[in-house]
C-alpha cells in the first residue's frame, strides 16, 4: 500500500457541482498539505495542516475548502469552481512541520486530475 | 517570499550526462531538494542537500550547491530512458521550514 493515497484519480465536474477530494496517509505523519500543479507554473502550496490545525492558507479562493478531521486524513471540498481551476491537485504529508530547523521531506500522493467544464 | 526558478525542458541522449539547474532567492534557505515526478505519479524525493554542504553524491546523482550565487544543480550520469520525468527543485526556509517548489524541468531522454 502506498504511503499517501488520493481519491479519486480523475474528476470531471461542472461549475455548479460540489465534490470532494480525499487524501489519506499511512506514514504516521502530523503535517499534511494541498498543492495545485498547473502546466508551466511552480507547484502552488494551497493549505497546510499541522496536528489537525490549519497553519497556512495561501490566499486560496473560498470555493476551495479544506478539512482535516485527524492527522491521517485530509479533504478538499470544491464548489462553484471555474475552468481555470482545472489542474492536478496533489496531497503531501511530512513528519512534523513545527520543528524549526529540520529537513521537511514531503511524501506525495499521485494526485487528482480535475477538469472543470 | 522565496522564488525558485528552473528551465522547463531539457533533452539529452541516452548515456550522456544531464544537468538540471535551479536558482533560488532566499539566502537563508536551509535545505534544498530535488524531487522526481513520473507520468501519472506524485513527486518523489530524489535527494537533498543541507546548506552547509557544497556537494553531495549518491550513485548516479550529484548535487552541487553554490550558496553565493544561490544556484543548485542536479547531474545525472549515464542518463537512461527511465530517467525521463519532471524534476522539481525545492528550497526550505523560514521558521517552520516552508518548502517552495519550482516549475519542474521536463527531462526527455532520446534513445
Amino acid at each position: 500500500e502506498t504511503g499517501v493515497t488520493q481519491t479519486p484519480r480523475h474528476l470531471v465536474m461542472g461549475m455548479t457541482n460540489k465534490k470532494s477530494l480525499k487524501c489519506e496517509q499511512h506514514l504516521g505523519h502530523n503535517a499534511m498539505y494541498w498543492y495545485k500543479q498547473s502546466a508551466k507554473k511552480p507547484l502552488e502550496l494551497m493549505f497546510v495542516y499541522n496536528f489537525k490545525e490549519q497553519t497556512e492558507n495561501n490566499s486560496v479562493p473560498s470555493r476551495f475548502s479544506p478539512e482535516c478531521p485527524n492527522s491521517s486524513h485530509l479533504f478538499l471540498h470544491l464548489h462553484t469552481l471555474q475552468p481555470e481551476d482545472s489542474a492536478l491537485y496533489l496531497c503531501a504529508s511530512s513528519q512534523d512541520n513545527k520543528a524549526r530547523v529540520a529537513k521537511n521531506i514531503q511524501y506525495f500522493g499521485a494526485g487528482t486530475r480535475l477538469s472543470v467544464l | 517570499g522565496e522564488d525558485v526558478e528552473q528551465s522547463l525542458f531539457l533533452s539529452v541522449r541516452e548515456g550522456d550526462s544531464s544537468v538540471i539547474n535551479c536558482t533560488y532567492t532566499d539566502s537563508s534557505s536551509t535545505y534544498l531538494y530535488w524531487y522526481k515526478q513520473e507520468p501519472g505519479a506524485g513527486l518523489q524525493l530524489l535527494t537533498y542537500i543541507f546548506s552547509n554542504m557544497d556537494m553531495k553524491q549518491d550513485q548516479r546523482l550529484t548535487v552541487l550547491l553554490n550558496k553565493k550565487d544561490k544556484h543548485l544543480s542536479l547531474r545525472i550520469a549515464d542518463t537512461q530512458t527511465g530517467d525521463s520525468a519532471i524534476y522539481f527543485c525545492a528550497a526550505s526556509s523560514g521558521g517552520y521550514q516552508k518548502v517552495t517548489f519550482g516549475t519542474g524541468t521536463k527531462l526527455q531522454v532520446i534513445p
